[in-house]
């Protein structure tokens, strides 16, 4: 089965500063890969996601990059904001050939941008 | 807030019980997902069910099962309730059930077994 890992587990920056965490995932099938915040009491949120046709994609400060040949990708979160605070996971899914949804999430980086 | 509710917010329950944990979709979703977040394990995905049938099985016990009904709620039964059962429950929805879907998550059960 598909095998996502996920680095950094914590970051900390400070305010302004850039945040990057990334996956790798192992199953060269997949080809959906979202990113969730989670903030403290509340379910993980889509934050941006990307499909395997695509190399890169921004939402203002938010981006993602993915590399299929080497099997991984990453978010990168520009001009951090004490409200980026939370825990990020990506994931790793497919939808060939059983049209299941199934995903594998990464175990999670706890983000922290001090002021 | 988007737009997937789940019921209860909190149950606290004994070693040995059984609970029901409830998910309604969003408005137009036909696929229902559980997922079980322990402090030490990530998020587990359980089971998928699309439109009333089981799609995909993930990492679920025996004592777990789930439905989804004709108006397309889902209940995730626990049963023989262990210590280690004690996690946040989380329910996802999304239109067609593909790979591919964008998946909502609910605000979560959390369970406490005693």
């Amino acid at each position: 089965g598909e095998n996502v890992e996920q680095h950094p587990s914590t970051l900390s920056v400070q305010e302004g500063d850039s945040a990057v965490i990334k996956c790798t995932y192992s199953d060269s099938a997949s080809n959906y890969f979202p990113w969730y915040k989670q903030e403290l009491g509340k379910g993980p949120q889509l934050i941006i996601d990307i499909r395997s046709n695509v190399g890169e994609k921004k939402d203002q400060r938010i981006a993602v990059t993915l590399n299929k040949t080497a099997k991984h990708f990453s978010l990168h979160i520009t001009e951090t904001q004490p409200e980026d605070s939370a825990v990020y996971f990506c994931a790793a899914s497919w939808g060939i050939p059983t049209n299941a949804g199934k995903s594998t999430f990464g175990d999670g980086t706890t983000l922290t941008v001090k002021p | 807030d988007s737009g997937v509710t789940q019921t209860p917010k909190h149950l606290i329950t004994a070693t040995g019980q059984r609970v029901t944990l409830r998910c309604s979709p969003r408005s137009g979703d036909l696929s229902v997902y559980w997922y079980q977040q322990s402090l030490d394990q990530g998020l587990q995905f359980l089971i998928q069910y699309y439109n009333g049938e089981e799609r995909a099985k993930g990492n679920i016990l025996e004592r777990f099962s789930a439905q989804q009904f004709p108006d397309l709620h889902s209940e995730l039964n626990l049963s023989s309730l262990e210590l280690g059962d004690s996690a946040l429950y989380f329910c996802a929805s999304s239109v067609t059930g593909q790979g591919t879907d964008t998946q909502y998550f609910g605000p979560g059960t959390r369970l406490t077994v005693l």
